[in-house]
């Protein structure tokens, strides 16, 4: 298993130019999330899915779109950078949204950098 | 909504010696789950501990273990014979117990950075 992949691991982008951070898993875990790390704030809940077809928001939503039209994968999608967005993320999974007491697989991380 | 303390954002110690990390939780909740994550300099997060607030009896995995004080709403980690591998940025995090078909989220700490020196 290659479990939680996320690409790329770095990108800079310009302010308004919008991407899609790809995360997957192969694990068969229907619960994914998206998290936002920032120097001394922790880990942060974006947005987070517990089945295909089934999305919801987190902490810090805004400015951000998520989808999720295969168990696999859960795409972030950025539709109009800004600055605020340079954080480092994270995508993390787990079998089900009641297994999380069992704790998640977390992605890599993508670092991103919006000038 | 819940919160997570982490009041050490930096602690080192020597390799070999014991250290603990602090973390302090406020929730209404009386059933609830609390961990430690690990994050290295490769940025991976890893589980170390976690613990069911249900139970009395302290989480312990290897050379890891956890001081859980449901009244003080006060769970520290306990690293024993610190290695030079263990140098990390630690998370403590909460959850909720789900409710019946609904999902819960993690809410996290700022973390604590430990450095074990040689």
């Amino acid at each position: 298993n290659a479990g939680v992949t996320q690409t790329p691991k770095f990108q800079v982008l310009k302010t308004g130019q919008s991407m899609t951070l790809q995360c997957a898993q192969d694990m068969n875990h229907e619960y994914m999330s998206w998290y936002r790390q920032d120097p001394g704030m922790g880990l942060r809940l974006i947005h987070y899915s517990v089945g295909a077809g089934i999305t919801d928001q987190g902490e810090v939503p805004n400015g951000y779109n998520v989808s999720r039209s295969t168990t696999e994968d859960f795409p972030l999608r950025l539709l109009s950078a800004a600055p605020s967005q340079t954080s480092v993320y994270f995508c993390a999974s787990s079998y089900s949204s009641s297994s999380l007491a069992l704790g998640q697989f977390f992605g890599p991380g993508t670092r991103l950098t919006v000038l | 909504a819940q919160t997570v303390t982490q009041s050490q954002p930096e602690m080192s110690v020597q390799e070999a010696e014991t250290v603990t990390l602090s973390c302090t939780y406020d929730t209404s909740e009386n059933n609830y789950y609390l961990f430690w994550y690990k994050q290295p300099p490769s940025r991976q997060m890893i589980l170390v501990i976690r613990q069911e607030a249900y139970k009395q009896q302290n989480a312990t995995e290897n050379r890891f273990s956890v001081n859980f004080q449901k009244a003080a709403k006060s769970f520290s980690l306990k690293i024993s014979d610190s290695q030079l591998g263990d140098t990390a940025m630690y998370f403590c995090a909460f959850m909720k117990l789900p409710a019946q078909g609904g999902s819960e989220k993690l809410v996290f700490g700022k973390g604590t950075k430990l450095t074990v020196n040689p």
